[in-house]
């Protein structure tokens, strides 16, 4: 399978606790995208890197949050000390910038990871 | 910023209706639009996509038609099947780069027999 993949799948953790997830995108995919989801709600965004740069960050990204890709390959995002707010199923998609010179092409979503806060 | 409004579910068709998911959006310029479809258990996957008006995205039998000037993006499908169960999401992002997505909140269609 050559599609993109997010580990765990599933997590459940106590309060307070750290937890990380991580996403190894398609190969050769610059950009690298996280987005949360909650039951009922479209995915949200919040942040992307292309390559090993991290370009933007949504404000839902507390400090709590961090996410890196250091050799541009693989990512990882962390929440530390997790809140009950934080059950949600995060979603992890790349994408090449450009195919055939054309901007907004497909992003490739993953299974997501589906976090509980208990 | 950029929104997406989508019409709230559930949809429940028999097999072989007529469907039709609106989506309407706002955003500065001119974005590029999507549907995403979710089935069971499965992760998002690009149904459609155009990104200039007029422009008529396909795929599957499903079609939406980029109207600018009503900001709209509506799906449609002649003949549903009981496989086309699925949550839909309506998306867009920033025109001219190949930035993050704002999505609708889904809906979810259900085809019965």
């Amino acid at each position: 399978d050559t599609g993109v993949s997010q580990n765990p799948r599933h997590k459940i953790t106590k309060r307070g606790q750290n937890v990380t997830f991580r996403c190894d995108p398609i190969s050769e995919h610059n950009r690298l995208y996280w987005y949360r989801q909650t039951l009922g709600q479209g995915p949200e965004f919040l942040t992307y890197f292309q390559n090993e740069a991290q370009l933007e960050k949504s404000r839902l990204l507390s400090d709590r949050f961090s996410a890196e890709r250091p050799k541009g390959s693989f990512s990882t995002l962390e929440i530390q000390r997790t809140e009950q707010g934080d059950s949600a199923m995060y979603l992890c998609a790349s994408s090449p910038v450009q195919n055939r010179g054309h901007w907004n092409t497909e992003a490739f979503f993953g299974q997501g990871t589906r976090l509980t806060v208990v | 910023g950029d929104s997406v409004t989508q019409m709230e579910g559930p949809v429940t068709l028999s097999e072989e209706a007529f469907l039709t998911i609106n989506c309407t959006y706002t955003a500065t310029g001119y974005p590029s639009l999507f549907w995403y479809v979710q089935y069971p258990g499965e992760g998002l996957q690009l149904l459609l996509k155009a990104t200039k008006a007029d422009d008529k995205g396909s795929n599957k039998g499903f079609e939406a038609t980029y109207r600018k000037e009503t900001t709209s993006f509506h799906l449609e499908k002649g003949s549903v099947q009981v496989s086309d169960s699925a949550v839909y999401f309506c998306a867009l992002s920033e025109a001219g780069t190949a930035s993050k997505l704002t999505f609708g909140t889904g809906t979810r269609l259900q085809v019965t027999l």
